[in-house]
């Protein structure tokens, strides 16, 4: 049961252009998202967050968009770079306790910029 | 300021084999997951330690088991190895977890081959 999607696998970008990552999830008590980066042969890299009373999150070029109504939220990369290259993953976590460290992942878009 | 390290870098077992993955927490982290990630898809949660106990659990077969040692470092046993456990193993700490934006730090992983 996939309950975040990255419906995306790929996105191609040039340089200096904005990135438009998107991710969907179905479960109405995910209350908190993170977004992660991954390169080849290194783990996951923490980039950004948002809980859910808030509908944005900035953080230098990096900015979460959260729709809650539309269980939709979107990472902005403005402006993109080469080293931007990578696998980006969406994570979700419910409000629950028995919900709490328990992060769903999606499957990852794969961003390439390209100069 | 040490991340999160992961031993080994790399195995390969046989079938029915048992196997012992090791984490060393971020600096002043006290809490650890663990995540398989196949190819191609997101990390799933297998379980997350607090406190020397199993605080959390995924939908992952009681072959899967770990520990939590005082220094907070964890280790991740597979039993009875099967082809498909064959996958990235991630260790991911973070700082009393559960208590509002808990954000998880992944290290490089453990990639795992069953022949």
């Amino acid at each position: 049961d996939q309950q975040v999607k990255q419906n995306s696998p790929s996105l191609s970008v040039q340089e200096g252009r904005i990135s438009i990552l998107n991710c969907d999830y179905t479960n109405s008590m995910f209350d908190y998202f993170l977004w992660y980066k991954k390169y080849p042969a290194e783990g996951p890299t923490f980039l950004i967050s948002i809980s859910s009373i808030k509908d944005k999150n900035e953080d230098g070029r990096f900015t979460v968009f959260l729709n809650k109504s539309a269980k939709h939220l979107s990472l902005h990369i403005v402006p993109s770079q080469p080293g931007d290259s990578a696998v980006y993953f969406c994570a979700a976590r419910g409000v629950t306790t028995d919900s709490w460290g328990k992060f769903q992942f999606g499957a990852g878009t794969q961003v390439v910029v390209t100069p | 300021d040490a991340g999160v390290t992961q031993s080994p870098t790399h195995l390969i077992k046989t079938r029915g084999q048992q196997v012992t993955l090791r984490c060393s927490p971020k600096s002043g982290h006290d809490t650890v997951s663990w995540y398989q990630q196949a190819l191609g898809q997101g990390p799933q949660f297998i379980f997350q330690y607090y406190e020397e106990e199993e605080r959390q659990r995924g939908n992952f077969p009681d072959r899967f088991s770990g520990h939590q040692f005082p220094n907070y470092s964890s280790e991740l046993n597979v039993n009875a190895l099967l082809l498909g456990d064959s996958a990235l193993y991630l260790c991911a700490s973070s700082l009393l977890a559960g208590l509002g934006e808990e954000t998880q730090y992944f290290g490089p992983g453990t990639r795992l081959l069953v022949l």
